[in-house]
């Protein structure tokens, strides 16, 4: 089983659609959550950090479910600069270190 | 602003050659992390480094091998390239420790041939 999984996607909604990513990470110890953005042929940025209490920040949620160990990020009011894929972030396994996973391509359409 | 730099966007090299890719940061950080991404596989750490002088094997260090003789600097080196090191190659820095969040550099399009 993989540490973190996604699925892939890709995702296209239209433009102001809510739309929701899960993720699910397999290390029960982690203490550490993120949600990365990686547009085309670039660097990945960090989106947010995932609280045990969830978090907002403007139109993006993230929320942890501890308990079946998922991760789950939520864009309201899709914009066409939301076209990007999400990487969910997890602490690794057994290391100071940190496991991202493979990716959710969203792609907002007009 | 924070400040991850790499010596090269682009790189070709024949099979068998020594490739040098560098890393540096002006963030002060102490932990720097050399990842390469290949489509439908995502980021896959290959080394790792908490200190000058100091390494730890990631998931995939096999043809591999870093450097760190300065706090600012983390060299990968791939002491024989094949053709299956054909990759994006991502340098990371992080503050503390490798848990918290990490700042990469633009990449690197490595094309072995």
């Amino acid at each position: 089983r993989k540490e973190v999984e996604q699925d892939p996607g890709p995702f296209n909604v239209p433009e102001g659609a809510t739309v929701a990513f899960n993720c699910t990470y397999s290390n029960s110890a982690s203490q550490s959550f993120f949600w990365y953005r990686q547009d085309c042929r670039k660097e990945p940025k960090l989106l947010m950090s995932v609280y045990s209490s969830g978090n907002e920040d403007g139109r993006f949620t993230a929320q942890l479910n501890r308990a079946s160990q998922y991760i789950s990020l939520l864009i309201r009011d899709s914009k066409l600069s939301d076209s990007a894929t999400y990487l969910c972030v997890v602490e690794s396994t057994g290391r100071r270190a940190l496991t991202f996973g493979s990716g959710t391509r969203l792609q907002v359409q007009p | 602003d924070v400040k991850v730099t790499q010596s090269s966007r682009y790189l070709v090299k024949r099979t068998g050659e020594k490739v040098f890719l560098e890393c540096v940061q002006d963030m002060d950080h102490e932990n720097m992390f050399w990842y390469r991404q290949d489509p439908g596989l995502g980021l896959r750490l290959i080394y790792f480094s908490y200190d000058v002088k100091m390494k730890e094997k990631g998931d995939i260090p096999e043809g591999y091998s870093v450097s760190r003789e300065k706090k600012e600097r983390f060299s990968l080196i791939l002491e024989s390239a094949s053709t299956n090191q054909t990759s994006m190659y991502l340098c990371a820095s992080s503050p503390r420790d490798g848990t918290y969040e990490q700042y990469f550099g633009p990449g690197t399009r490595l094309t072995v041939t």
